[in-house]
């Protein structure tokens, strides 16, 4: 059974860091794609960041590029999401999801982790 | 940066046959992907380049994509679709979602 589990959310200070986990289990991790989505409060649905499945290719949103690092350790299973000089928008959940195909769209997600950016 | 828009809510009688809009330039051109979610759930993708189920899908659910409007149709609805559903396209590098419609079932 294919699995997503995210963590590291939590309350942050407007301007500050917090790094995001998502492990995998039940597939080859190492050969897919993976992406990070966000959903803010009562909001929709908002792509945030790609990254293949070697990390040799890497894609951000506007709102967060400069700002957000994706990362991957195919060993661990685990894909990352380093969050910087975060704002009042940033507040979201974060799911992480994984890539069925070159057509990018996404056939597993994970529970989410909510992420709290309040002075 | 491409833009696709969705109706706020599509209200449905029980039963009867929804259908959701995604529009979008030239979306007709574009694989288009739908997912539902249900309130404190993660998305479900349902609906994969235009027209395909995921293993596990109903086959009341369908879509279909030509021009400038991708449709996710929902037939014989039941009160367990009700849901928000969201298109999505990837563009230019960037994965890019409508703004979601909520469906009501009546």
């Amino acid at each position: 059974e294919v699995q997503l589990v995210e963590s590291g959310g939590g309350f942050v200070q407007p301007g500050g860091s917090l790094r995001l986990s998502c492990t995998a289990s039940g597939f080859t991790f190492s050969s897919y794609t993976m992406n990070w989505v966000r959903q803010a409060p009562g909001k929709g649905l908002e792509w945030v960041s790609y990254i293949s499945s070697g990390s040799g290719v890497i894609y951000y949103a506007d709102s967060v590029k400069g700002r957000f690092t994706i990362s991957r350790d195919n060993a661990k299973n685990s894909l990352y999401l380093q969050m910087n000089s975060l704002r009042d928008e940033d507040t979201a959940v974060y799911y992480c999801a994984r890539t069925r195909d070159a057509y990018n769209y996404w056939d597993y997600w994970g529970q989410g982790t909510l992420v709290t950016v309040s002075s | 940066s491409y833009e696709l828009s969705q109706p706020l809510s599509v209200s449905v009688a029980l039963g009867q046959t929804a259908r959701i809009t995604c529009g979008g330039n030239n979306i007709g051109n574009k694989n288009v992907h739908w997912y539902q979610q249900k309130p404190g759930q993660a998305p479900v993708l349902v609906i994969y380049r235009d027209s395909n189920r995921p293993s596990g899908i109903p086959e009341r659910f369908s879509g279909s994509n030509s021009g400038n409007t991708a449709t996710l149709t929902i037939s014989r609805v039941q009160a367990g679709d009700e849901a928000d559903y969201y298109c999505q396209v990837w563009d230019s590098s960037k994965g890019v979602f409508g703004g979601g419609t909520n469906l009501t079932v009546l």
